[in-house]
């Protein structure tokens, strides 16, 4: 069902900048805010970026999001080891009148 | 804080109906809107529906004919029900809360509920 397209894997090493994408189409990421969650093993999706490019308060300033047509990125600076985990992106789509999840990347630092 | 707990049945048999409730605090369930979402084991999320603060529900179309999700104010809790399960609804159910921007806030721990016979 998914139609937010994100590359299932990334990976960085410590200090770097990795950016995650997220590809949708006119009826979601166009027109909709775009979200993002980091989840750990084990736990529960965390939300670090809403409405494409806020950060909820206690997200690290180094997780930035952005948005320009009917793409969205995520991007994660001075990449830490703590940060491996899995990034999904989601939007509403006015089409299918749901929320919609990208299909995750995994991130790993080396 | 907002804390959510969900509770129910860790096992279904197929066909049957799983029920599962969310128990909220630090917040009224009828200030929000409230979703579910399922992630089966090894995948991503998926989304199965919410319910506005106004009482509209709005389900995922994957699975609008077998689900329904309500709230008791009463209780402050919100429910989920799912009709006629298959091995495919073997997951973690999460309940969370929903901005109107339609990002989630606050999520439950998750439970795992298992089809099998």
């Amino acid at each position: 069902q998914s139609v937010l397209t994100q590359a299932p894997s990334a990976s960085g090493t410590p200090g770097q900048r990795v950016t995650i994408s997220c590809s949708g189409g006119s009826s979601n990421i166009e027109r909709n805010p775009v979200n993002w969650y980091q989840q750990l093993p084990g736990t529960a999706p965390k939300l670090i970026i809403y409405d494409n490019d806020q950060r909820p308060s206690g997200v690290p300033a180094r997780f930035s999001g952005s948005k320009s047509g009917t793409s969205a990125s995520l991007a994660i600076s001075g990449l830490q080891s703590e940060d491996e985990a899995d990034y999904y992106c989601a939007a509403w789509d006015d089409s299918q009148i749901c929320v919609l999840f990208g299909g995750g990347t995994k991130l790993t630092v080396l | 804080q907002v804390q959510l707990q969900e509770s129910g049945p860790r096992l279904a048999k197929p066909s049957e109906t799983l029920s599962l409730t969310c128990t909220v605090s630090g917040g009224s369930v009828s200030a929000y809107h409230w979703s579910w979402i399922r992630q089966p084991p090894g995948k991503g999320p998926e989304w199965i529906g919410y319910i506005h603060y106004g009482g509209n529900t709005y389900y995922n179309p994957s699975l609008k004919s077998r689900v329904t999700i309500s709230v008791d104010t009463s209780k402050n809790h919100l429910s989920l029900k799912l009709n006629s399960v298959i091995a495919a609804d073997t997951a973690v159910y999460f309940c969370v809360r929903m901005t109107p921007q339609t990002s989630f806030d606050h999520w439950g721990q998750g439970t795992l509920v298992t089809v099998s016979s």
